[in-house]
Formats: C-alpha cells, structure tokens, sequence
C-alpha cells in the first residue's frame, strides 16, 4: 500500500507570493491533516479535514487555508508568503476510528526569500 | 503555552545500552498519548501509543511508561542500535485520537556504536 505522498518535495518562493502544497492520503484514509515544522518549535497542527469538511483549525493566520476534494486529496495554500513561512510542512492521514495512528508523508520543504 | 514538553534536546546512548526518552504534559485532558521517530529528510513514523487507561505498552525493543499522576510518559528503547539515532516526537491528544495531536519540540537521539 503506498504511503502519504506530498508534492513538490521542495518549493522556493519569493516573499509576497502565494503557494499551494498538495497531498495524497493513503488509500482508504478519509482524514487528512496538515503540520508546520520550523526549527526549535516541534510540529504544529495548522487544519484536519474529514469528508471535505474542516474539522480542526490551529492557531494560524488566514493566510493559511486548505481543502479536500472527494477522492480524499488535499491541498493547503499559503498567500502573501512571509520569510517566517519557511518551514517543512507535513501531510498526515488516519482512518479517523479512535486510535488509529496519524502517518505522514515526506513533507515540502518550503523556503521564501 | 506548551502543553507537551521535552525537556532535552539532545541524548547520547551507547549501543545496546538503554535510552530513556521523557515527555511531560499539562493538560489533564490528553488521554491518549503516541511517539514517532523522525529521520532527516523524512515525515515522523509512527513508533507506538499508550491510552490513559493502561500505564505500559510494549512493542519488541520499545516499551512507553505513562505516569498520569505526575503528567509524564517515557520511551525506553532497549537494546539500543546506531539505527534508532533520529529526532523522537513525544504527542498526546484529548479524546482518544480523534481530535489533533499535540506534539513536543522533540528529542534527537544518537546511539553510539
């Protein structure tokens, strides 16, 4: 069974600009999620999405969205990109059935200039 | 507010001794409690989880210790091998998994052959 896989691996963008990230769960994984993680700071949990539908939303600024299509892919976007977006941002996905464990992919490593 | 916490950032085991990897938490809520391992260049790989209801859980070399009195959890690894050097992720989460993981800023291992 293929893993969670995210797309690009690596990004760089200038400040000002918008990104968008894209992740494909694991088969079957109807909930996806999305982490931030910058140096020092461990992973934050920017949004969960269940069914297309945004279950959770962490503390970030609304310059942060995503989406999740029927097939259970998503997407994140980043708009007006800013030095302190750079980050390595991590895809997860789960079976959303009590404990089933979170599995993440690779990440995209995303540098603005 | 940093509502799961380790304490140390760095461990140095020698090879086929112990490594004991602490976490503490202070929301009284999380019940539910995972460890993932962290390569460079790779998404966090899910290690093994404990429920509030149990205080040990093992899975071969691997064992996690929950102290809900004290807020604390602990990963012994034993025997370690050069191959478990890798950033440890502590997280917890309220309501047994279904909502988002809370993770630490992480633990970066290094077994010394």
């Amino acid at each position: 069974k293929a893993g969670v896989t995210q797309t690009p691996r690596y990004l760089i963008k200038t400040r000002g600009q918008q990104v968008t990230l894209s992740c494909s769960p694991i088969s079957g994984h109807r909930s996806v999620s999305w982490y931030q993680q910058t140096p020092g700071q461990g992973l934050q949990f920017l949004f969960e999405y269940f069914s297309e539908t945004q279950r959770n939303k962490g503390n970030f600024p609304g310059r942060f969205s995503g989406r999740q299509f029927s097939n259970s892919r998503s997407e994140m976007n980043v708009s007006t990109l800013e030095l302190g977006d750079s980050a390595l941002y991590l895809c997860a996905s789960s079976l959303m059935n009590g404990d089933s464990p979170l599995h993440f992919g690779n990440g995209t490593r995303l540098t603005v200039t | 507010d940093q509502q799961v916490k380790q304490n140390s950032p760095s461990l140095s085991v020698q090879e086929g001794r112990i490594s004991i990897l602490n976490c503490d938490y202070t929301n009284s809520m999380f019940d539910y409690f995972l460890w993932y391992k962290k390569y460079p260049a790779e998404g966090p790989t899910f290690l093994i989880s404990i429920s509030s209801i149990k205080d040990k859980n093992e899975d071969g070399r691997f064992t996690v210790f929950l102290n809900k009195s004290a807020k604390h959890l602990s990963l012994h690894i034993v025997p370690s091998q050069p191959g478990d050097s890798a950033v440890y992720f502590c997280a917890a989460t309220p309501n047994s998994g279904n909502t988002p993981l809370v993770f630490g800023k992480g633990t970066r291992l290094s077994v010394i052959a």
